[in-house]
């Protein structure tokens, strides 16, 4: 069924460390895999995705990794700061024309 | 990116009245989308907005109790109807651009009572 597994549900790290989150999908056809950052009351917003011709992509601190194989994608936060506080999202293409989400992990970094 | 708009921002509402949630979209886009997110959660899909058609209902969800307009290619419309406590949350609209990337509206807090 459409299912996006992501871990871990919180995660609590020292500012200047880094942080990692996975996810696991079930649709072998998915081919877009976004990564979402949603501040309390707040839209989500996108802050990077890979596509499943790309192993890896990264973005100034955030990166993403991809294993088709696997099915699993993980996005990597590195030298953590305060305000990478936030709940982040990940999700996956299902039948190529629906964005299904992942249940989320709530990240605080302590200064 | 896209700019979305969506009013109203929030709403308090009585049993068994009905809302309708405004989504303005500032390009043209290829789809639009409408999600739940309860408090503490994640976003669920409710339906995809076609232009031109009826909309998709994910599983659990049904046209009678959120009928959705898409009269063009940047604006939208859920309704929520005979609402209930339970229809508390956020509503958030969503759009597509070519190159797959979704952008939200900044949602819609409901409170019913």
């Amino acid at each position: 069924g459409e299912n996006v597994e992501q871990h871990p549900s919180t995660l609590s790290v020292q500012e200047g460390d880094s942080a990692v989150i996975k996810c696991t999908y079930s649709d072998s056809a998915s081919n877009y895999f976004p990564w979402y950052k949603q501040e309390l009351g707040k839209r989500p917003q996108l802050i990077i995705d890979i596509r499943s011709n790309v192993g890896e992509k990264k973005d100034q601190r955030i990166a993403v990794t991809l294993n088709k194989t696997a099915k699993h994608f993980s996005l990597h936060i590195t030298e953590t700061q305060p305000e990478d506080s936030a709940v982040y999202f990940c999700a996956a293409f299902y039948n190529t024309d629906k964005l299904i989400f992942g249940t989320g992990t709530r990240l605080q970094v302590f200064p | 990116s896209a700019v979305i708009s969506q009013k109203p921002s929030r709403d308090i509402c009585q049993r068994g009245t009905s809302l309708t949630i405004q989504c303005q979209v500032d390009s043209q886009v290829t789809m639009m989308f409408w999600y739940r997110q309860q408090p503490g959660q994640s976003l669920t899909l409710i339906a995809t907005a076609n232009q031109g058609s009826e909309a998709t209902y994910e599983s659990g969800f049904v046209i009678d109790k959120f009928p959705i307009s898409r009269p063009n290619l940047t604006f939208s419309t859920l309704t929520v109807s005979n609402m209930s406590p339970e229809d508390s949350s956020i509503y958030l609209c969503s759009a597509r651009l070519a190159g797959d990337e979704q952008f939200f509206g900044p949602g819609t807090r409901l409170t019913v009572l």
